[in-house]
């Protein structure tokens, strides 16, 4: 089955800087690939997804870009506020698969 | 808000016992997905319905099971509880069923078995 790595675990960043976190998967043939926000006390909320026939994302401060060659995607958060600090989980899609494969997450911390 | 609803927020049992979580999805989705968040393991797929039907099955233990109703709610069964049971555990409708489709997640249910 599909298996996603996702790095780093946490991250510290200054406000205002730009935060990346990265995510390789397994399955060649995965074709969709969401990432969700998830703050404490609640569940996962969608920011953004990319579909295999694209290479990149923009919605406002946050972008995703995925590499199918290499098998893996990124997610790119500029201009971070504090109220980027949450848990963010990259997912996948795998072949012949509904369900979601999810990385461990990211904790990000956005330092006033 | 996504409009998936979960009931109830919190929930504490003994060992042994049997529990039962509910989901109601968003309004015109027929997907509904059971996942469970735990430390160690993170966000695992536990099983997925369609308009009634099982769809698919990931990580599910055999004491677990689901339904999903004529009304689209969903309910998921958890018996003969252990320790590690403990967890979060949270639903997601989307519309259908296709597999690069937006998945939205309710705000879970925090298990603990004591």
């Amino acid at each position: 089955g599909e298996n996603v790595e996702q790095h780093p675990s946490t991250l510290s960043v200054q406000e205002g800087d730009s935060a990346v976190i990265k995510c390789t998967y397994s399955d060649s043939a995965s074709n969709y690939f969401p990432w969700y926000k998830q703050e404490l006390g609640k569940g996962p909320q969608l920011i953004i997804d990319i579909r295999s026939n694209v290479g990149e994302k923009k919605d406002q401060r946050i972008a995703v870009t995925l590499n199918k060659t290499a098998k893996h995607f990124s997610l790119h958060i500029t201009e971070t506020q504090p109220e980027d600090s949450a848990v963010y989980f990259c997912a996948a899609t795998g072949a012949g698969s509904y369900q979601l494969t999810f990385g461990k997450g990211t904790k990000l911390s956005v330092i006033p | 808000d996504s409009g998936v609803t979960q009931t109830p927020k919190h929930l504490i049992t003994a060992t042994g016992q049997r529990v039962t979580l509910r989901c109601s999805p968003r309004s015109g989705d027929l997907s509904v997905y059971w996942y469970q968040q735990s430390l160690d393991q993170g966000l695992q797929f536990l099983i997925q319905y369609y308009n009634g039907e099982e769809r698919a099955k990931g990580n599910i233990l055999e004491r677990f099971s689901a339904q999903q109703f004529p009304d689209l709610h969903s309910e998921l069964n958890l018996s003969s509880l252990e320790l590690g049971d403990s967890a979060l555990y949270f639903c997601a409708s989307s519309l259908t069923s296709t597999k690069q489709e937006t998945q939205y997640f309710g705000p879970g249910t925090r298990l603990l078995v004591l």
